[in-house]
């Protein structure tokens, strides 16, 4: 089966730049995760969405990040405006979600992005 | 969260046993552990989970104890390219928090 894609690989922006980052999840799988990975930290969740609707954003830094998930299936995770400590790995997560904790996630490689 | 203890790296000879331990003594009794490896520039791969039982897939073996309060995850025959942060978490809900980790180290 396919794995969970994300483009762009890298991005490198200025301070106060607008980004977006684009995620197709497995098919199939009603749960999507976005994840925030500063270098040499685990990665650190920043929303959550069962099919089209958000689960959980408490962690989502609203007065700059904004996410969505159309028709409950691709999702964009947007930057604006960016600022320096932004730059992390911006990672994809999916899992079926029909046995609640036993369905586990599976990750794409993520956007790495560099705010300069 | 139940919260989990990690060494933070460890050390294992290529072709032997790696033996990754977990502390996690105020798991809650419908907790999953679950184990992710990181290797560099790539995004986690799941490994293994469980609840209660020991656990054996392709890659790896997850040993619980009775006790639920730790745990152990084991590469059989670890080569060069097991080198990697390991993740063991402990799920609560639908998301997983991740730790530092143990970063692997596998020499030859």
């Amino acid at each position: 089966e396919a794995g969970v894609a994300q483009s762009p690989r890298y991005k490198i922006i200025e301070k106060r730049q607008s980004v977006a980052f684009w995620c197709n999840p497995i098919s199939g799988h009603a749960t999507l995760y976005w994840y925030q990975q500063i270098l040499g930290q685990g990665p650190k969740l920043l929303i959550q969405f069962q099919n089209n609707g958000v689960v959980d954003d408490s962690q989502l830094p609203k007065d700059r990040f904004s996410a969505e998930r159309l028709k409950g299936v691709d999702s964009t995770l947007k930057i604006q405006p960016a600022k320096l400590e932004d730059s992390a790995v911006y990672l994809c997560a999916s899992s079926l979600g029909d046995r609640g904790q036993n369905s586990p996630l599976h990750f794409g490689n993520g956007t790495r992005l560099t705010v300069t | 969260d139940a919260k989990t203890t990690q060494p933070p790296s460890m050390d294992c000879a290529e072709g032997r046993a790696a033996n990754l331990p977990c502390n996690h003594s105020t798991i809650s009794g419908n907790e999953y552990v679950y184990w992710y490896r990181q290797i560099h520039s790539q995004g986690p791969q799941y490994i293994i989970h469980g609840l209660k039982n020991n656990e054996t897939n392709e890659m790896a073996s997850l040993i619980i104890t009775e006790d639920r309060k730790s745990s152990t995850l084991i590469l059989p025959h670890a080569t060069l390219r097991d080198t990697a942060v390991y993740y063991c978490i402990v799920r609560k809900g639908n998301m997983l928090t991740f730790g530092g980790g143990t970063r692997l180290m596998v020499k030859p």
